[in-house]
């Protein structure tokens, strides 16, 4: 009973090139959310998602992220043009449905930009 | 969300009971009040939710008062391992979009 799967736990980059997160809900959970945090700062809430619908994006900035959840595979955080501000650990949540509070996270994935 | 306040840190003898308060007086009625904790580098951790009535699981016991301002999380005997941080979340708007804020700092000490 596999729980929330994140891959790659770590990854590196230059400063420019794209980064790509995965994540792999809970078996017959079909609502995914990724929160970044920071060093040495809270969880913030970057977007829901649904099987290839994007509920809320509110908490992702303006250019450079996007994320999506097919309808067949793990859900995808893509970061274009990194930059070393967007060095954190990203995590990855997901639910059985909209409306319980009840979240299960993975263990994340830590970005470094050099 | 309704606005949640906690304490930034409190320390807990091991094998004591850490209490751990929490304020939401803009709760509304049909609102629920859930914990999470982080422990160091880790995913956060769903650790138990109520709405009204006192509940209790394997991890912790949740308190909340009458008037439903505020809540207790209890952890009846604290261990090195529940050294972690705390949150208190109201989630609103129709679904679970969990805001994190500052939580409790809890420190376990032998």
């Amino acid at each position: 009973n596999a729980g929330v799967m994140q891959n790659p736990r770590h990854l590196v980059r230059r400063r420019g090139q794209e980064a790509r997160l995965r994540c792999s809900p809970m078996k017959g959970h079909s609502h995914v959310y990724w929160y970044r945090q920071l060093p040495e700062e809270g969880l913030k809430f970057m977007v829901y998602l649904q099987k290839e619908n994007i509920i809320d994006e509110s908490g992702m900035p303006k250019e450079r992220f996007s994320a999506e959840f097919p309808k067949e595979g793990p859900s995808i955080l893509r970061i274009q043009q990194v930059v070393r501000g967007d060095s954190a650990a990203y995590f990855c949540a997901s639910s059985t449905d909209r409306d319980t509070g009840e979240l299960f996270f993975g263990e994340g994935s830590r970005l470094t930009v050099l | 969300d309704a606005k949640t306040t906690q304490p930034p840190s409190m320390d807990c003898a091991e094998g004591r009971a850490a209490n751990l308060p929490c304020n939401h007086s803009t709760i509304s009625g049909n609102e629920y009040v859930y914990w999470y904790r982080q422990i160091h580098s880790q995913g956060p951790q769903y650790i138990i939710h109520g709405l009204k009535n006192n509940e209790t699981n394997e991890m912790a016991s949740l308190i909340i008062t009458e008037d439903r301002k505020s809540s207790t999380l209890i952890l009846p005997h604290a261990t090195l391992r529940d050294t972690a941080v705390y949150y208190c979340i109201v989630p609103a708007g129709g679904y679970n979009k969990l805001i994190f804020g500052a939580g409790t700092r809890l420190a376990v000490h032998p």
